[in-house]
């Protein structure tokens, strides 16, 4: 694929509704992280995989945020009952390996917006 | 923590002004650096890099040097063009855990007007 997709990229809900956001990123990379991005303000690290291990997911806010990437691929960030402190840009990346000079590319993101 | 400053905007220009953008950090060990762009509609996108201590990374006439003994990456243009007007976001790699998380600043919003 061309570079890193997220779909939705627009999802209204209802305060107390489960959403599910997905990330597909470019072929063949190993690390995938998600971000939340308030506005005004920069991204800030949700977790990040190493193929299918979660292996840090100290970013996130609380037990109704949770993500799996069950193939080492596609990953899909999911928060249950939402509440309207959870509208926010959130963005996925990856990069082909895992050091930290490399690059990562960063998909159009996911604005949610909890009524 | 790891942390990121960047000095705030907006930042107005006049089209083939000179640009600087300060950013600042604290970090443990030493991190790559990054700055990443946001144009008008679109995603993040990488514009530079510089991954040790006095690396100068440079692209489409963006410029930052990598200072250890000041911990900072300014950004600088020699004449900004209108289609610059983006937001600016100065990040390091913090590997003190698994993975690379990025720690990014605040942004900093730039207004070229012609």
């Amino acid at each position: 694929g061309a570079g890193v997709s997220q779909s939705p990229r627009y999802k209204v809900t209802k305060r107390g509704q489960d959403v599910a956001l997905r990330c597909d990123p470019i072929s063949g990379h190993v690390s995938l992280y998600w971000y939340r991005q308030a506005l005004g303000q920069g991204p800030e690290f949700l977790t990040y995989f190493n193929y299918e291990a979660q292996q840090d997911k100290s970013g996130l806010p609380n037990d109704r945020f949770s993500a799996e990437r069950p193939e080492g691929s596609i990953s899909t960030l999911t928060i249950q009952r939402t509440e309207q402190r959870d509208s926010a840009m959130y963005r996925c990346a990856s990069q082909s390996g895992t050091s930290g000079q490399e690059t990562q590319y960063f998909g159009p993101g996911t604005r949610l917006l909890v009524l | 923590g790891d942390s990121v400053t960047q000095m705030e905007g907006p930042v107005t220009l006049s089209e083939e002004a000179f640009l600087t953008i300060n950013c600042t950090y604290t970090a443990t060990g030493y991190p790559s650096l990054f700055w990443y762009v946001q144009y008008p509609g679109e995603g993040l996108q990488l514009l530079l890099k510089a991954t040790k201590a006095d690396d100068k990374g440079s692209n489409k006439g963006f410029e930052a040097t990598y200072r250890k003994e000041t911990t900072s990456f300014h950004l600088e243009k020699g004449s900004v063009q209108v289609s610059d007007s983006a937001v600016y976001f100065c990040a390091l790699s913090d590997r003190s855990t698994y993975g690379n998380k990025l720690v990014f600043g605040a942004g900093t919003i730039l207004r070229v007007k012609s």
